[in-house]
């Protein structure tokens, strides 16, 4: 039982490329997370997907899009990277709904912009 | 900003000591949990308390909720060098709990 899976683990891109994070869950779970953890920061909310087919914005959501391709599937895609995207990027799932489930974390993604 | 800020920011203490870190938020919440993060690792769930709850234990963790003060804390009994890691209070809104909205963290060293 994988979990959550992300990849790439790093990337390293120059500023004005775009590339996607890509996320997959094998749990069945209905909520899907991205969020990005900067040093001092903690965890901030990019975009999230209550169930299949939704999606909605978080805290800090310029600059970044998201696909909820099926079930199983979070993509979040940088169109144009910035500096200020330098950062780990954290994709998680939950089953949702109801009065609290536990998030399940992927190990993170590492990318820089130069 | 943040809704969950979590005090202090950085703890030491010896191994065998209690550690306690404190989660203060600012909106009304269906539940709160809290998280562990090894260094360059995922989260890890440790513990969920929900809104109607005011204490809860697990193993040598013990969680207290004051929905009055919007306060939560973690309590760390007897704790290991293992136990060296980041800890989040995460909270989930009324309206929804779709949406988990994590504090800036804890960062507890215990020293062997």
């Amino acid at each position: 039982n994988a979990g959550v899976t992300q990849t790439p683990k790093f990337q390293v891109l120059k500023t004005g490329q775009s590339m996607t994070l890509q996320c997959a869950q094998d749990m069945n779970h209905n909520s899907m997370y991205w969020y990005r953890q900067d040093p001092g920061m903690g965890l901030r909310l990019i975009y999230y997907s209550a169930s299949e087919g939704t999606t909605d914005k978080g805290e800090v959501p310029n600059g970044y899009n998201v696909s909820r391709l099926n079930k199983r599937e979070f993509s979040l895609r940088l169109e144009s990277a910035a500096p200020s995207q330098t950062s780990v990027y954290f994709c998680a799932s939950s089953s949702g709904g109801g009065s609290g489930n536990t998030i399940y974390f992927g190990e993170g993604s590492w990318l820089t912009v130069v | 900003s943040q809704q969950g800020e979590e005090d202090p920011q950085a703890l030491s203490i010896q191994e065998g000591e209690n550690a306690t870190m404190n989660c203060s938020y600012k909106t009304s919440i269906n539940n709160l949990q809290w998280y562990r993060q090894n260094s360059g690792r995922g989260l890890v769930h440790l513990i969920l308390i929900r809104s109607n709850e005011r204490e809860k234990h697990s193993g040598r963790l013990r969680v207290t909720l004051d929905t009055s003060k919007k306060s939560s804390s973690l309590l760390i009994t007897a704790s290991r060098a293992a136990d060296t890691a980041s800890y989040f209070c995460a909270t989930g809104s009324v309206s929804g709990t779709y949406k988990y909205i994590f504090g800036t963290g804890t960062r507890l060293k215990v020293l062997a």
